[in-house]
């Protein structure tokens, strides 16, 4: 079965630093990764996606995430924070043969300072 | 108005009290989800349903029921709620089409005293 570690519970960072939020799996086969986003008092939401080709995936607000098979990682990252960033993230992970189905990661609290 | 709705929002109730949690969804999917949010935990599958007739234990079943009364509608209970079953609970769809992404509702804030 898979897993999906996340390594910080929290990341706080001041407006405009650059993030780097990290997150591993584990699997014995093929995977598809996701990151969602939980914003206070609110349920989670898709930010990105890796499914095939490029390993480097985007989100429209400036969020980017780059599989790497051979360290079974998938970290999100950002060049400049906002304070409207401050929020839950969540990692997630789908085998190739179990549909819909994901395993989420125990969430990092990104807290971004002014 | 949004896709995915959850009532009620909060509930306090003592232990031993039935419990339900309802789910309703405008998006027309056919699969849909039971969640708990616990801290440091993330959110682990309590029960899924890939249509009306097909319903499946999750992660942590034990101790919740549900009931798909209509594809749009999933329902989450406890029979006799426990302390250990506060938590925020999280219903979710998802297209069969589309891989891993699921719609969340808004989330319901458990407590049980």
């Amino acid at each position: 079965a898979q897993s999906v570690t996340q390594l910080d519970s929290q990341v706080p960072v001041f407006e405009e630093a650059p993030v780097e939020l990290r997150c591993n799996y584990s699997s014995s086969v093929s995977v598809y990764l996701f990151w969602y986003v939980q914003y206070p008092n609110q349920g989670l939401q898709l930010l990105l996606k890796y499914l095939s080709g490029s390993t480097l995936v985007e989100s429209i607000n400036g969020f980017e995430a780059e599989f790497n098979k051979s360290q079974t990682s998938f970290h999100l990252r950002k060049p400049s924070v906002h304070i409207s960033d401050t929020a839950e993230y969540f990692c997630a992970v789908s085998e190739n043969n179990a549909g819909n189905m994901l395993t989420f990661g125990g969430g990092t609290r990104l807290m971004v300072k002014p | 108005d949004a896709d995915v709705t959850q009532t009620p929002r909060n509930r306090i109730t003592k232990t031993g009290k039935r419990i339900m949690l309802e789910c309703s969804q405008t998006k027309g999917h056919d699969r849909m989800y039971w969640y708990r949010q616990d801290p440091g935990l993330g959110l682990r599958l309590i029960y899924y349903s890939f249509d009306v007739k097909d319903i499946n234990k999750g992660e942590i079943s034990d101790g919740y029921s549900v009931s798909r009364q209509a594809q749009a509608k999933f329902s989450l209970s406890l029979e006799s709620a426990i302390p250990n079953q506060t938590a925020l609970y999280f219903c979710a769809t998802s297209d069969v089409r589309v891989r891993g992404e699921q719609f969340f509702g808004p989330g319901t804030r458990l407590t049980v005293l």
